[in-house]
């Protein structure tokens, strides 16, 4: 089975732009997550979809926002970028079974706010 | 908000000893996963222990779980220079609730 798939890996941009990343789970994978990880914060999560349905959100402001598609990809859009955006967003994906949370990461993309 | 927390943050040890790895966390927990992280990439699952379980193993890694101290060991025997890495335990209430990511132990196997 191919692994998680995040696109695009590197990404510059510049402080007030806006943008989209994509996450492609493993196929049968019904629930996305994703994540920020900074050296400062660690592992911060997002928010996790599950058919197509936001199932938990964490404590992120408004700019943050995803969604998910009927083929379970996932897209997160960051709006009017912030210098403290810069990090690397994990995509994980996994079969939600309720009593067991295992997940598979992505490579993850590396942003960059200039 | 992070649920746990890794002792130590950082260990630096010789290839063929042995690494020790500790996390507790705040609340009750349905499950305790453990992660492997090489530098700047995606977490790759190692080993996934219930509530209800007190010690699993899965090659080199032993990992224990007391609930009544909030808190698990990952044990790596015989390290080797590939073990280089960031580890992170993960938790979850059971159900939909989200997992969540301690702070990560930062483990140095020296050649």
């Amino acid at each position: 089975k191919a692994g998680v798939t995040q696109t695009p890996r590197y990404l510059i941009k510049t402080r007030g732009q806006q943008v989209t990343l994509s996450c492609s789970p493993i196929s049968g994978h019904r629930s996305v997550s994703w994540y920020q990880q900074t050296p400062g914060q660690g592992l911060q999560f997002l928010f996790e979809y599950f058919s197509e349905t936001q199932r938990n959100k964490g404590n992120f402001p408004g700019r943050f926002s995803g969604r998910q598609f009927s083929n379970s990809r996932s897209e997160m859009n960051v709006s009017t970028l912030e210098l403290g955006d810069s990090a690397l967003y994990l995509c994980a994906s996994s079969t939600f079974d309720p009593d067991a949370h295992e997940q598979y990461f992505g490579p993850g993309t590396r942003l960059t706010v200039t | 908000s992070q649920q746990g927390e890794e002792d130590p943050q950082a260990l630096s040890i010789q290839e063929g000893e042995n690494a020790t790895m500790n996390c507790s966390y705040k609340t009750s927990i349905n499950n305790l996963q453990w992660y492997r992280q090489n530098s700047g990439r995606g977490l790759v699952h190692l080993i996934l222990i219930r509530s209800n379980e007190r010690e699993k193993h899965s090659g080199r890694l032993r990992v224990t779980l007391d609930t009544s101290k909030k808190s698990s060991s990952l044990l790596i025997t015989a390290s080797r220079a590939a073990d280089t890495a960031s580890y992170f335990c993960a938790t979850d209430s059971g159900g939909y609730q989200k997992v969540t990511f301690g702070t990560g132990t930062k483990l140095q196997v020296i050649p």
